[in-house]
């Protein structure tokens, strides 16, 4: 069975420290594909990155930074110098080969305050 | 603009009423899904499609209903709505093919309660 497990229910931090969201996960396949998802105080689901089981390079975007390590199946994701807008319910997600199914974690909620 | 447009956004009914939310495609995407948002709980699958006429329960299909007659619509049914169906819902779709590079695009979210 896949499991995505945030144990980070709520984090709070100070406008430009850097945070560090974590994701672990649980999966039989050999193939399958990891998601960040950001989701505002809006509501809707904002798309950041998805990483494939057999790239293990870590990604870099402006501020944004992820760190895939199998080894440890996890999927980490880093704000470097949070802003206010950052405040968001993050959500990991795990997908088999095929898509037919997104797992997600629990989700981190993140506050940040000026 | 590639975009999953669900309908209604908000959405206050009573118990027993049978109401339809309506999510549609414009990316020509085999797969679609339906998903709810609960507090604590992440988002669980609630029923997915594979294809036209093609359908099969998620994780918590319990209470609902979903139809696939035309490949860009994939209509979410509550025949008799109950309080604990009150939820966040999202539509998601994605193309058949896993090994490109893309996502799982989601709908803005229907905020639904049931009193």
């Amino acid at each position: 069975a896949q499991k995505v497990t945030q144990a980070q229910t709520e984090i709070s931090v100070v406008e430009k420290e850097d945070v560090t969201l974590d994701c672990v996960y649980e999966t039989r396949d050999t193939t399958y594909y990891l998601f960040w998802y950001k989701q505002p105080p809006s509501g809707e689901l904002v798309f950041l990155i998805r990483r494939n089981s057999f790239d293990e390079q870590n990604e870099i975007s402006g501020r944004y930074s992820w760190n895939f390590q199998k080894s440890t199946s996890s999927f980490n994701f880093t704000i470097t110098a949070s802003q206010v807008v950052d405040s968001a319910v993050y959500f990991c997600a795990l997908s088999e080969a095929g898509f037919q199914k997104l797992v997600f974690g629990t989700g981190t909620r993140l506050l940040v305050s000026p | 603009e590639a975009q999953v447009t669900q309908n209604p956004r908000y959405l206050i009914t009573v118990t027993g009423k049978k109401l339809t939310v309506t999510c549609s495609q414009n990316m020509n995407h085999e797969y679609m899904s339906w998903y709810r948002q609960d507090p604590g709980l992440g988002l669980r699958q609630i029923y997915y499609s594979m294809n036209v006429e093609v359908t099969d329960k998620g994780d918590v299909p319990e209470g609902y209903k979903v139809s696939r007659k035309e490949k860009r619509n994939f209509p979410l049914i509550l025949e008799s709505p109950s309080p604990n169906q009150t939820s966040l819902y999202f539509c998601a779709s994605s193309p058949r093919d896993g090994s490109v590079n893309t996502e799982a695009f989601f709908g803005q979210g229907t905020r639904l309660t049931v009193v």
